[in-house]
């Protein structure tokens, strides 16, 4: 595998139901991110990982639970979710650099609350 | 804070036609400026990117985006788009978050379709 993948790739679940998203990186960065993508609506930054500490929480509501265990790997951990939850949830990881860095993106999950 | 303007939501153009598609940004410092583009049910690829430097930087499939400080723009450019293009575009303009890590601001999106 290269590059940053993500799983499930599609996910289906009920308001009640607790689930998890899944991101690896095989490129050698050490920060992580979560963003969400709606209809209609820019991408939203959710969370910032930087060497496993989370630097950035974008005032993202508690049923969304990220975990960050090793700088290659990066989970959301879902639950109680709400039907506007329903998303593309897209996941990236960048080499911060003094210069600037940039970003790269894994494919997504689609995330459909019902 | 930083926010970025794609004024176009959605534009039309035929294969072989040449395309601009526009980006202003709003951001007090240096701007480090992102071009991505996203297929349908895809993640997004990077296009191009500006640091600092030549304001003309070159990206892949056959890309460029022009930084004019003066207008706060940084639009892209293809001299001759082919029906692959199709796809949704998006600028972006990052600051240096806490220990160096990027925030990137998205705009809206531009959505190309091809005429064939």
């Amino acid at each position: 595998e290269t590059g940053v993948t993500q799983t499930p790739r599609h996910l289906v679940m009920g308001m009640t139901n607790k689930k998890s998203l899944k991101c690896e990186q095989h490129l050698g960065h050490n920060a992580m991110y979560w963003y969400k993508q709606s209809a209609k609506k820019p991408l939203e930054l959710m969370f910032v990982y930087n060497f496993k500490e989370q630097t950035e929480n974008n005032s993202v509501p508690s049923r969304f639970s990220p975990e960050c265990p090793n700088s290659s790997h990066l989970f959301l951990h879902l639950h109680t979710l709400q039907p506007e939850d329903s998303a593309l949830y897209l996941c990236a990881s960048s080499l911060p650099l003094t210069g600037g860095d940039t970003q790269y993106f894994g494919p997504g999950t689609r995330l459909t609350v019902l | 804070a930083q926010s970025v303007t794609q004024p176009d939501i959605h534009i039309t153009v035929s294969e072989g036609a040449s395309l601009e598609l526009r980006c202003n940004y709003s951001y007090g410092a240096t701007p480090y400026l992102f071009w991505y583009v996203q297929s349908p049910g895809q993640g997004l690829q990077l296009l191009l990117k500006y640091f600092s430097g030549d304001t003309l930087v070159q990206g892949i499939k056959g890309f460029e985006a022009e930084f004019k400080r003066s207008q706060s723009s940084f639009n892209l450019r293809k001299p001759s788009v082919h029906w692959s293009d199709a796809a949704e575009y998006f600028c972006a303009v990052g600051a240096l978050g806490i220990q160096g890590a990027q925030k990137l601001v998205f705009g809206q999106g531009t959505r190309l379709t091809i005429n064939p």
